[in-house]
């Protein structure tokens, strides 16, 4: 089956450190990549997709995430972080082809940052 | 504003009671989607629609139904064989599931506990 991996359950960083969230997924076929950010009480929001061409996405807020297609592998960047993007964010995977159950979700992973 | 509204946002159920969780879309978004996220899991499908008066079972349909009466309307029963009903819910859109570049829009969850 389908499925997404997260490297991390829970990311602790300081303000102004940079972070790499791990993303990868099991399927051979095309995909598109998306990842969803959810802020403490609220729901999930889009942060950026990828569908094709240019494998580096700029989403919102200065994520930007990289599709590597040899490693199965969407990392999530972010250069220097902010206490406001204390979070769980979401790796999801659109199967294309797949209609319907098309979107498999990782588990998550929580940040949390220190002022 | 066009959004996905879930209601309630918390609610509570006494062993053996069906409950029924609220999700309407102004999106006007053809396919729906409900899904459960527990800790440490992500987000498992329960149900989708890809169109009104059709829905389809996702990952782990049992215990739960749905309906698909109207096209802004898709509610979620969790019913007394649900056996650990307790968790978050989500519910979801997106323009049609065959256009499977389109990114899903969620509602604000339901938390759902058992007394």
């Amino acid at each position: 089956a389908q499925s997404v991996s997260q490297h991390n359950h829970h990311v602790i960083l300081s303000e102004a450190a940079s972070l790499e969230l791990g993303c990868n997924y099991s399927y051979g076929g095309t995909v598109n990549l998306f990842w969803y950010v959810q802020y403490p009480g609220q729901h999930l929001q889009l942060l950026l997709k990828y569908f094709s061409g240019d494998p580096l996405v700029k989403g919102i807020k200065g994520f930007e995430a990289e599709f590597i297609k040899s490693k199965f592998s969407f990392n999530l960047r972010k250069p220097s972080v902010q206490w406001s993007d204390t979070a769980e964010y979401f790796c999801a995977v659109n199967l294309l082809g797949n209609y319907g159950q098309n979107f498999v979700f990782g588990p998550g992973t929580r940040l949390s940052v220190l002022p | 504003d066009g959004g996905i509204t879930q209601s309630p946002k918390y609610l509570f159920r006494k062993e053996g009671q069906n409950v029924t969780l609220s999700c309407e879309q102004n999106l006007n978004h053809d396919a729906m989607y409900w899904y459960r996220q527990d800790p440490g899991q992500g987000l498992r499908l329960i149900y989708y629609s890809q169109i009104v008066n059709d829905f389809q079972k996702g990952d782990i349909a049992e215990g739960y139904s749905v309906s698909r009466e109207k096209k802004e309307s898709f509610p979620l029963t969790v019913t007394s064989a649900q056996k650990n009903p307790t968790a978050f819910y989500l519910c979801a859109s997106s323009i049609d599931t065959r256009a499977v570049n389109q990114p899903q829009h969620f509602g604000d969850g339901t938390r759902l506990s058992i007394l």
